[in-house]
């Protein structure tokens, strides 16, 4: 079965440019995730979505970043302008969000993009 | 205060022998799901084991294994019969019932298996 794909895998880019990072969820689950990874922070949930909505974005580091879910099987995170400062590792993560269930499904991650900015 | 605790940075144990890797946790939450995950030095995330408040059973998933002490608000990973490619970052997260699905993370524990 196919896990969770995240494209690009490296992103090396210049202060100021766009960057988009792109997931691709498993197929089936409705919930999608993006955190952020750096040494100084660890693990932060940026924002994420259940059944293509936004639900959370409190995590969001400001308005240069952006994250969309056009449909079930696809989602975005944009940076725009990028900073030195957005130098991390971002995950992509999917899991199947059931309602009244009490038991907790996993997040599955992607293998991440490591993302530079100079 | 810190949801999610992880006392050791660094653990270290010698190949084939069992390790454990605390893990404690703070909420006042009746429903909750305990999670691990391992990060090997390529960076992906590895679902490990999950634990639910409402577990009577400790989790077991061939060599790892929940020691579960509700009371005392921990979820300690065993790992039995360590191998070296168990050398990774591990890292323990709880989704609470009144936090959605958002997953808190603990800062991790670095564990080095020795041949």
């Amino acid at each position: 079965d196919a896990g969770v794909i995240q494209s690009p895998r490296h992103e090396v880019t210049e202060m100021g440019q766009e960057v988009t990072l792109r997931c691709k969820p498993i197929s089936g689950h409705n919930s999608l995730f993006w955190y952020r990874q750096t040494m100084m922070r660890g693990l932060e949930l940026l924002i994420y979505f259940n059944n293509n909505v936004p639900i959370d974005d409190s995590g969001m580091p400001e308005d240069r970043f952006s994250a969309k879910m056009p449909n079930a099987s696809f989602s975005t995170l944009k940076i725009q302008p990028s900073e030195p400062r957005d130098s991390a590792v971002y995950f992509c993560a999917s899991s199947l969000h059931l309602l009244g269930n009490r038991a907790y499904q996993p997040q599955h991650f992607g293998d991440g993009t490591r993302l530079s900015i100079l | 205060a810190q949801k999610i605790t992880q006392t050791q940075p660094g653990m270290f144990v010698q190949e084939k022998e069992a390790v454990t890797l605390d893990c404690t946790y703070d909420t006042s939450d009746q429903s909750y799901g305990l999670f691990w995950y391992k990060q090997p030095s390529s960076g992906e995330m590895i679902f490990l084991i999950y634990q639910g408040s409402y577990d009577e059973q400790n989790a077991t998933e061939g060599r790892y294994s929940l020691n579960f002490q509700k009371a005392r608000k921990s979820a300690n990973l065993v790992i039995s019969a360590s191998q070296l490619g168990d050398s990774a970052m591990y890292f323990c997260a709880m989704r609470e019932r009144t936090s959605g699905s958002r997953l808190t993370f603990g800062e991790g524990t670095q564990l080095t298996v020795n041949p």
